[in-house]
């Protein structure tokens, strides 16, 4: 099946900086989200991106397909940003999402 | 109610036992799932239902039973349980548009289960 990885595997930050993480993939997809897991274990949906760049706030997410990844952006980290981020992607062949291992982000005040 | 809901939120049951976790959504969506995510491990995709139907089995244990009576409630029935099946177990729902493709998915909150 198709492989995804997500990078850094842990980040700490600073309140207030930014940050970019990662997630690639090993084929193409028809679809990518990305989701926020909070330390009560609920996902939250952050983005619905299989392709291009969208904005809500302080996040940002960018997808190209034809290279396989895709970027989050966090600017101004706020405490409230913690927890554990996923990307998941559902390839062409259709039939299931592939969740990533996760970026674990801490941000301390 | 709104978007996906799952009870019991917490269940510790012994490995002679028989329990069901229940899942409605609450969104008009054709599709539902369960996934399980152990401690620091990627959440694993256990059964998919698509119109009731069941479409996906990921080889997973005869312990662990599905049921799907309608598109918006789906059930995971348990019974002699492992110890290592103690995981947060996710029910998420989306609304399949085309044939093989999924659309967005929406999540529950889970339900920690522990065996004893």
């Amino acid at each position: 099946g198709i492989q995804v990885e997500q990078s850094p595997p842990d980040l700490i930050l600073q309140e207030g900086a930014n940050s970019t993480l990662r997630c690639n993939f090993s084929d193409s997809v028809n679809n990518l989200q990305w989701f926020h897991q909070n330390p009560w274990g609920q996902l939250i949906n952050l983005f619905y991106i299989p392709s291009g760049t969208k904005q809500n706030g302080r996040l940002s997410a960018t997808t190209v397909a034809t290279e396989r990844y895709s970027l989050l952006y966090i600017s101004s980290s706020q405490t409230t940003d913690s927890g554990v981020y996923f990307c998941a992607v559902e390839p062409n062949t259709g039939n299931q999402f592939y969740f990533g291992t996760g970026t674990s982000l801490t941000v301390i005040p | 109610e709104t978007g996906v809901t799952q009870t019991p939120r917490h269940l510790v049951m012994g490995m002679t036992n028989k329990k069901s976790l229940k899942c409605e959504q609450h969104l008009g969506h054709n599709a539902m799932y369960w996934y399980k995510q152990s401690a620091k491990k990627p959440l694993e995709l256990m059964f998919v239902y698509n119109f009731k139907e069941q479409t996906e089995n990921n080889s997973v244990p005869s312990r662990f039973s599905p049921e799907c009576p309608n598109s918006s409630h789906l059930f995971l029935h348990l019974h002699t349980l492992q110890p290592e099946d103690s995981a947060l177990y996710l029910c998420a729902s989306s609304q399949v548009l085309a044939a093989s493709s999924y659309n967005e998915q929406f999540f529950g909150p889970g339900t920690r289960l522990t065996v004893l």
